[in-house]
């Protein structure tokens, strides 16, 4: 069975750090690439960002709201995903999901997707 | 632009059809793809690419796309349909951005 399950979410003071873990299982995790996604209470999804595969290059992409204090990274013998929060704002505060990403010439999708979960940053 | 655009709500009577619409520049270049998202759960994937379905989607759902607008159709909505539905596609500005329309909200009455 093809499943994400996301971990490490809390409470959080604003300026504060988290590291949140996203374990895949059931499918070739080094040849995915993956994205997270957040939502925030009551509000719609939001894009926080990207890895490649290392096989395309392991590159990374970042949602300007983001960029500059969240790292994504990948440890392939580990099959997991990591997201680096640093600097928390209060409008961080949200549900983190992981997706996997497929990204095609003309069309995009997130095809799996974990259950989420949860940070506040609140002092 | 790198923003998708649906309507906040929308009704359906029960067994009736529904087209739920995405607008934006990305959309001239890409296909959108659509989430259902129930309260509490995550969201799931239900159309993806020119009218896909992943296994387990049922065939009443169906994606279309014209100009800037995606649409995804619910063709005898049942009373399990009611849920969040989000567009999605690859930012078109070269970025290598993702974006998400607002989402709209299905009441199936």
């Amino acid at each position: 069975e093809v499943q994400l399950v996301e971990s490490g979410g809390g409470l959080v003071k604003p300026g504060g750090s988290l590291r949140l873990s996203c374990a895949a299982s059931g499918f070739t995790f080094s040849n995915a690439w993956m994205s997270w996604v957040r939502q925030a209470p009551g509000k719609g999804l939001e894009w926080v960002g990207r890895i490649k595969s290392k096989t395309d290059g392991g590159t990374t992409d970042y949602a300007a709201p983001v960029k500059g204090r969240f790292t994504i990274s990948r440890d392939d013998s580990k099959n997991t995903l990591y997201l680096q929060m640093n600097s928390l704002k209060t409008e961080d505060t949200a549900v983190y999901y992981c997706t996997t990403d497929l990204d095609e010439i003309y069309y995009y999708y997130m095809d799996v997707w974990g259950k989420g979960t949860t940070v506040t940053v609140s002092s | 632009s790198s923003e998708l655009t649906q309507d906040p709500a929308v009704s359906v009577a029960l067994g009736q059809t529904v087209r739920i619409t995405c607008q934006g520049d990305s959309l001239r270049s890409y296909y959108a793809s659509w989430y259902q998202q129930k309260p509490g759960q995550a969201p799931v994937l239900v159309i993806y690419g020119k009218n896909n379905r992943p296994s387990g989607i049922p065939d009443r759902f169906s994606g279309s796309s014209s100009g800037n607008t995606a649409s995804l159709t619910i063709t005898g909505a049942q009373a399990e349909d009611e849920a969040d539905y989000y567009c999605n596609s690859r930012d078109s500005s070269g970025n290598h951005h993702v974006v998400f329309g607002g989402g709209t909200k299905l009441t199936v009455l």
